[in-house]
């Protein structure tokens, strides 16, 4: 069954320093997601991306994240000065239709210190 | 835009007990239902859907009817299994004209006894 990876599986970092999540998405997907879920919340939208540009994002996606999907394969996530508040579980998703259903990743767990 | 209501947990249950999780939703049109579930230290999965009014979706036991007289879809089993211990998302899918972003409650967590 074809699946979403995500890579890595748990980082530490430093408040202030850069970092980039990684996904693979399912092969002929074409809409993509990341979500995240601080401890113990509710699952939050970010972003989606589509046509290799940003369709959507909510107010949680600030100047301090980009997205790319810089080899067609690969769908990325940077954050570029990391708060403590950023510490959270990151979900990469896609979706084959628009509207349908969402296939996750198993998620990053960024640890912000 | 959509959103959803879903009773607030956690729910802890004995085994083979009933289980239902109340889901209501607002939203422009009829949307697809879905609810998700999430294991521990997992990431979220489809576990049923339903398209239009009066389908009812249904996968390892679970079941939720779309009622669009009360903008429901309510989760039930009959009989819950340890290993059904999880959190329970429902997500009306995205407004028309929006690129296909569910929104998501808190879930609901449910702990299910020996």
């Amino acid at each position: 069954e074809p699946e979403v990876t995500q890579t890595p599986s748990h980082q530490v970092t430093q408040m202030g320093q850069e970092v980039i999540l990684r996904c693979v998405p399912i092969s002929n997907h074409l809409y993509f997601y990341w979500y995240r879920q601080i401890l113990g919340q509710k699952v939050e939208f970010l972003v989606s991306f589509y046509n290799n540009e940003i369709s959507e994002k909510s107010e949680i996606f600030d100047d301090q994240f980009s997205v790319e999907r810089p080899d067609g394969s690969n769908f990325t996530l940077k954050i570029r000065s990391t708060k403590l508040e950023d510490s959270a579980m990151y979900f990469c998703a896609c979706q084959g239709v628009r509207a349908g259903e969402l296939f996750f990743g198993e998620g990053s767990r960024l640890t912000v210190l | 835009g959509n959103s959803v209501t879903q009773m607030e947990g956690p729910v802890t249950l004995s085994e083979e007990a009933f289980l239902t999780i109340n889901c209501t939703y607002t939203a422009t049109g009829y949307p697809s239902l879905f609810w998700y579930v999430q294991y521990p230290g997992e990431g979220l999965q489809l576990l049923l859907k339903a398209t239009k009014a009066d389908d009812k979706g249904s996968n390892k036991g679970f079941e939720a009817t779309y009622r669009k007289e009360t903008t429901s879809f309510h989760l039930e089993k009959g009989s819950v299994q340890v290993s059904d211990s999880a959190v329970y998302f429902c997500a009306p899918a995205p407004r028309f004209g929006s690129q296909g972003n569910l929104i998501f409650g808190k879930g609901t967590k449910l702990s299910v006894k020996p």
